[in-house]
């Protein structure tokens, strides 16, 4: 059974840069033919995708967060990172790390992690 | 504004049936058969309900079906419980310079 946990802080200030990392067991990252993704949900919102990661290195950002959004994979750890800098409040929002498998379904969610801007 | 338009909320009684649609375009619904939805309880994760736009993962209910007619997805969920109260999200395909588009959720409220 795949899962994916999410770990960074709770708390950044605005135009910092936003850092977590998504953890995952129960398969490999190198494995290839999925997508290793970064999703978030305001508060009292809907989903928002932020990116993706193939275990390549290629990556896909949407182009309203491309400018501020790095997406990274750590084969060797089992891990992938998301990066957002110069955030402002409109950036709080639990963030979650999710597979993506070559049907476009996201078949695995992390937990989600709320992540507060605030100074 | 999101991609795909869903109802904002639907309600039902126990026992009987709803239908959540979800509404997208010749680029993304339209176009593929890779619409999957989702069900979020307070506070969760979202679960995968159905996969490839009628496809139901393993242990998920068959009351839970999924179709698609022209641009337009649909979830129903026959025999309603109270355990289905949760917000539902759609999610397509759309292409490979969009990728995948979210509906804006719809809240289920069992009655």
């Amino acid at each position: 059974q795949v899962q994916l946990q999410e770990s960074g802080p709770g708390l950044v200030k605005p135009s910092q840069t936003l850092s977590l990392t998504c953890t995952v067991s129960g398969g490999s990252i190198s494995s290839g033919g999925y997508y290793w993704s970064w999703i978030r949900q305001h508060p009292g919102k809907g989903l928002e995708w932020i990116g993706y990661i193939y275990y390549s290195g290629s990556t896909y950002y949407n182009p309203s967060l491309k400018s501020r959004v790095t997406i990274s994979v750590d084969t060797s750890k089992n891990q992938f990172s998301l990066k957002l800098s110069s955030v402002t409040a409109a950036d709080t929002a639990v963030y979650y790390c999710a597979r993506v498998n070559g049907s476009s379904t996201i078949d695995y969610w992390g937990q989600g992690t709320l992540v507060t801007v605030s100074s | 504004q999101s991609a795909l338009t869903q109802p904002a909320s639907v309600s039902g009684s126990p026992g009987q049936s709803i239908t959540i649609s979800c509404t997208g375009t010749s680029s993304d619904v339209g176009s593929y058969n890779l619409v999957s939805w989702y069900q979020q309880h307070p506070g969760k994760a979202p679960k995968l309900m159905i996969y490839e736009g009628s496809k139901r993962p393993s242990g998920v209910s068959n009351r839970f079906s999924g179709s698609k007619s022209g641009n337009t997805a649909s979830l129903t969920i026959s025999g309603l419980q109270a355990e289905d109260e949760a917000d539902y999200y759609c999610c397509s395909y759309a292409g490979s310079s969009t990728l995948w588009v979210f509906g804006g959720g719809t809240k289920l409220t069992v009655l």
